[in-house]
C-alpha cells in the first residue's frame, strides 16, 4: 500500500463548480499534513496546511480525519486559474520529519 | 527575495558523462532535499541533508551523490548518468522542526540522458 494515496483524476469541472479531493495516508503516527499545488511541470508550492480542526482559506477548505486517516480539500467557486495538480503531503514523525508526497490529483476547470 | 535556485534548468547529456546540478537557497534553512518526479510515480526523495556535512539517503539514492559543505548549497552529482535517470529534478529546503513549516522548491531541472 502506498504511504499517501490520491485519485489521479483528472477532475473536469466547469467554472463556478465545487470540487473535492480526498487523500488517504497509511502512517497513523503522522502529525502534519499539507496540500501543495503544482502547475504543469513547475515546482510545487504550499497551498495550505491541514489542521485537526479543519481550516479555510478563501475558497479553499482543508479537513483532516485522523480516525479514518484521510485528508480532504474542497474548492468552491472554481476558477480557470485553479487548473493544476494538487499534491497531498504528509510529514512523518521521525528525526528528519520527511515529507511524503502523493502522486497528485489533476484538476481541469473549463469555461 | 527568498528562493531556491537550481542550475542548469535543462540538460541533455549522454550515458556515462558525469554531471552536477547545483542548488542554492538564501533562507538559512537547515534541511535540504533532492527529489525526482516521474509520471505516475510522483515526487520521490533521492537524498536529504539535515545540516552541513550531514546527508542521508532517501528513497531512490542509487546512481546519485550529494554533498553539503555549506549551508546554502546542496549539489546533486550523477557520476555516470544512465537513461533511467532521465527525469525532472527538484531541490527543496525548509527550516528544521516545526509542524507547519513550508518547504520551498527550486524551479526544477529537466534532465535527459541519451
Amino acid at each position: 500500500r502506498k504511504e499517501v494515496e490520491q485519485d489521479p483524476g483528472p477532475f473536469n469541472v466547469p467554472e463556478g463548480a465545487t470540487v473535492a479531493f480526498n487523500c488517504t495516508y497509511s502512517n497513523s503516527a503522522s502529525q502534519s499534513f499539507f496540500w501543495y499545488r503544482q502547475d504543469c511541470r513547475k515546482e510545487p508550492k504550499l497551498l495550505m496546511s491541514v489542521y485537526s480542526s479543519g481550516n479555510e482559506d478563501g475558497r479553499f477548505t482543508a479537513q483532516l480525519n485522523r480516525a479514518s486517516q484521510y485528508i480532504s480539500l474542497l474548492i468552491r467557486d472554481s476558477k480557470l486559474s485553479d487548473s493544476a495538480t494538487y499534491l497531498c503531503v504528509v510529514k512523518e514523525n521521525t528525526g528528519f520529519q520527511k515529507l511524503v508526497f502523493g502522486t497528485g490529483t489533476r484538476l481541469l476547470v473549463s469555461p | 527575495e527568498a528562493q531556491v535556485t537550481q542550475n542548469p534548468r535543462y540538460l541533455i547529456t549522454v550515458t556515462g558523462k558525469k554531471l552536477t546540478v547545483t542548488c542554492s537557497q538564501n533562507m538559512n534553512h537547515e534541511y535540504m532535499s533532492w527529489y525526482r518526479q516521474d509520471p505516475g510515480l510522483g515526487l520521490r526523495q533521492i537524498y536529504y541533508s539535515m545540516n552541513v556535512e550531514v546527508t542521508d539517503k532517501g528513497d531512490v539514492p542509487e546512481g546519485y551523490k550529494v554533498s553539503r559543505k555549506e549551508k546554502r548549497n546542496f549539489p546533486l552529482i550523477l557520476e555516470s548518468p544512465s537513461p533511467n535517470q532521465t527525469s525532472l529534478y527538484f531541490c527543496a529546503s525548509r527550516l528544521a522542526g516545526g509542524l507547519t513549516d513550508t518547504q520551498y522548491f527550486g524551479p526544477g531541472t529537466r534532465l535527459t540522458v541519451l
